[in-house]
């Protein structure tokens, strides 16, 4: 158990729908990240929080968004589905930001996102 | 950009015994840390081991173990008296060190053990 949770699980919703993932990080972890794995993209970075305020952003689709809440629990914001969008979308956390140590990243157990 | 190759789609390995996995980096940065990461068929993503790119020394964790070649930007994982529990994917990552904490990964090496 990495200590980063997801909900829910398993989503399964028709193309047009919109839908929230929900993310809590480890304890003490100050960043949260986003990824997507697909079939045919793998795992890629989508965006990150760091204590509230983005930090990065990867490959993100602007129907997309994310943001981080004052108890550093994060949402990602799925809209307008495509079948496309079926993947699994994994939280990770870290404690801080880039720069001196190997941090590594904690991932979540992800949610599956299948869009009929 | 800094892409990482994974060039085995698959490799197997008997129990008890090694298997290395190879992964390989393009990168300008002279500072950086390298991951391999473990997707067991629940999909959960674990972290097997860790290097920092400014260490020579190669970094273990029990019977898991790099190789680390700077040079060569190679990146190999040895899994030393495998187990069955060791069958999963497994994925290289990268992590530069300026402006960015964001993991880049390979596309994984399936690896399956047999007893």
């Amino acid at each position: 158990d990495s200590g980063v949770t997801q909900t829910p699980k398993h989503l399964i919703t028709a193309t047009g729908q919109r839908v929230t993932l929900r993310c809590s990080p480890r304890s003490g972890d100050l960043s949260v990240y986003w990824y997507q794995q697909s079939l045919d993209q793998g795992l890629q970075f989508l965006i990150q929080y760091y204590n509230g305020e983005e930090r990065a952003k990867g490959n993100i689709l602007e129907r997309f968004s994310a943001q981080q809440f004052p108890d550093l629990h994060s949402e990602l914001n799925l809209s307008s589905l495509e079948l496309g969008d079926s993947a699994l979308y994994f939280c990770a956390s870290s404690p801080g930001v880039a720069g001196g140590t190997a941090q590594g990243q904690f991932f979540g157990p992800g949610t599956r996102l299948t869009v009929l | 950009a800094q892409t990482v190759t994974q060039s085995q789609p698959e490799m197997s390995v008997q129990e008890a015994e090694t298997v290395t996995l190879s992964c390989t980096y393009d990168t300008s940065e002279s500072d950086y840390y390298l991951f391999w990461y473990k997707q067991p068929p629940s999909r959960q993503m674990i972290l097997v081991i860790r290097q920092e790119a400014y260490k020579q020394q190669n970094a273990t964790e029990n019977r898991f173990s790099v190789n680390f070649q700077k040079a060569a930007k190679s990146f190999s994982l040895k899994i030393s008296d495998s187990q069955l529990g060791d069958a999963a994917m497994y994925f290289c990552a990268y992590r530069g060190s300026y402006n960015t904490d964001k993991l880049i990964f390979g596309t994984g090496t399936r690896l399956q053990v047999f007893p």
